[in-house]
């Protein structure tokens, strides 16, 4: 089975700045995609920016972006110019190539954006 | 409607009681997701339809949850006999097609609370 670690329960971040979210996971497949949900307290989860491993390229979203390490099996979230609306639990997931499916969260990194 | 509507919002359940969670996935959506969301957790994948077959149950924690999708539209989720480890967000998801050619779309979630 997959695991998806993300090792900070919490961050903070000031208005403007930038912040890095981490997430780890271990498998054996070698093609596989990964994600970044954010989940206001709204509870909606709402896809922020997504990586196909087989891509050396890493994914940008505006001021999202992904830092992909295959071989260390790293994936984390760059956040640039944080806004306040950026207020939210940031989750990780893994899915199989195969599955075509089923995501493996991670148990989340609650980010609070500062004024 | 403009995306996925779960209902009720919020569910309050004496221990053994029946409970139906209702998902109406964005119209077209061929596939739909049930993904259980325990409090400090990442969600966890309880089950996935295809239309109205159920391709994957595998998630589901016990025979007392079952799920249906009967018209390939509208899914319920009942649990039976509910117990205090029931209680946790379900959040249900659609897609058009594949999860990575179309991303899914999650509802705001059925809080359930088992007393």
């Amino acid at each position: 089975a997959q695991t998806v670690t993300q090792s900070q329960p919490e961050m903070s971040v000031q208005e403007a700045e930038t912040v890095t979210l981490s997430c780890t996971y271990d498998t054996s497949e070698n093609n596989y995609y990964l994600f970044w949900y954010k989940q206001p307290p709204s509870r909606q989860m709402i896809l922020v920016i997504r990586q196909e491993a087989y891509k050396q390229q890493n994914a940008t979203e505006n001021r999202f972006s992904v830092n992909f390490q295959k071989a260390a099996k790293s994936f984390s979230l760059k956040i640039s110019d944080s806004q306040l609306g950026d207020t939210a639990m940031y989750f990780c997931a893994f899915m199989r190539s195969n599955s075509g499916y089923a995501l493996n969260f991670g148990k989340g990194t609650s980010l609070l954006v500062t004024p | 409607g403009a995306g996925v509507s779960q209902s009720p919002r919020y569910k309050v359940a004496k221990r053994g009681q029946d409970v139906a969670l209702r998902c109406d996935p964005i119209s077209g959506h061929v596939s739909l997701f049930w993904y259980q969301q325990a409090l400090g957790q990442g969600p966890e994948f309880l089950t996935y339809f295809q239309n109205e077959a159920q391709l994957d149950k595998s998630g589901l924690p016990s025979d007392r949850f079952f799920a249906e999708r009967p018209e390939g539209s509208v899914s319920t989720l009942k649990i039976q006999r509910t117990q205090q480890e029931d209680s946790a967000v379900y959040l249900c998801a659609s897609s058009s097609v594949g999860v990575w050619n179309s991303p899914l779309h999650f509802g705001n979630g059925t809080r359930l609370t088992v007393t």
